[in-house]
């Protein structure tokens, strides 16, 4: 059973560092990308970047220069890490699966970051 | 960036057939994705490739298009469907995805 959770503090101050972990199961992080997608409260979905299954990873440019994503195989976790957060970073962070067709098939349940002193 | 345009919200009867569309500021081919999200959910997976059926969706789901529009249809729509819905292009980086369609049932 494909499986994806993520986990991460809830509350991160102004101007620091979001770490987030995606722990998957059911599949291998070597042979399937994963993505992070996040979500502003009440608004839309907003592609962060992927960890490919060969170790690559790409970002969105309107991020790429805060956001790191990176893996340990070893553990089944993807990790994202995200600098100078502001309050416009607030909301619910999703690591995805992508199988055949690029399309994410999997979903991880989210997790809530709200970015407040 | 591929700009994604969807009709805010939609508003029908249980039973009626109704159709979402997804506009793309260009062509995507039929690199296209469709999604739920249901309230305090994630997203879960519709139709992908355009017009191909995630397996474990009902039939009741179909999708169409092809290089800049593309529909989701639901027939005939159920209460249960009161979702948001989303089209997401993966032609091309950023991946990107559609503000969503809110559809309500009367």
């Amino acid at each position: 059973q494909v499986q994806l959770k993520e986990s991460g503090p809830g509350l991160v101050q102004p101007s620091q560092t979001l770490s987030l972990t995606c722990t998957v199961s059911g599949f291998s992080l070597t042979s399937y990308n994963v993505h992070w997608v996040r979500q502003p409260p009440g608004k839309g979905l907003e592609w962060m970047g992927r960890m490919r299954y060969n170790g690559d990873t790409s970002y969105n440019s309107a991020l790429k220069s805060r956001l790191s994503i990176s893996r340990d195989t070893s553990k089944n976790q993807v990790f994202l890490k995200m600098n100078s957060l502001q309050t416009d970073d607030t909301g619910t962070y999703y690591c995805t699966r992508e199988t055949i067709a690029a399309r994410m098939d999997a979903w991880g349940q989210g997790a809530s970051v709200t970015v407040s002193s | 960036d591929t700009v994604l345009t969807q009709s805010p919200a939609l508003a029908v009867s249980p039973g009626e057939r109704v159709t979402i569309s997804c506009r793309a500021s260009e062509s995507v081919s039929t690199l296209m994705h469709w999604y739920q999200q249901k309230p305090g959910q994630q997203p879960t997976l519709l139709i992908y490739l355009a017009s191909n059926l995630e397996s474990g969706v009902p039939a009741r789901f179909s999708g169409s298009g092809s290089g800049t529009d593309f529909t989701l249809t639901i027939d005939p729509v159920e209460a249960d469907d009161t979702a948001t819905y989303y089209c997401q292009q993966s032609w091309n980086d950023p991946w990107t995805f559609g503000g969503g369609t809110k559809l309500e049932l009367k």
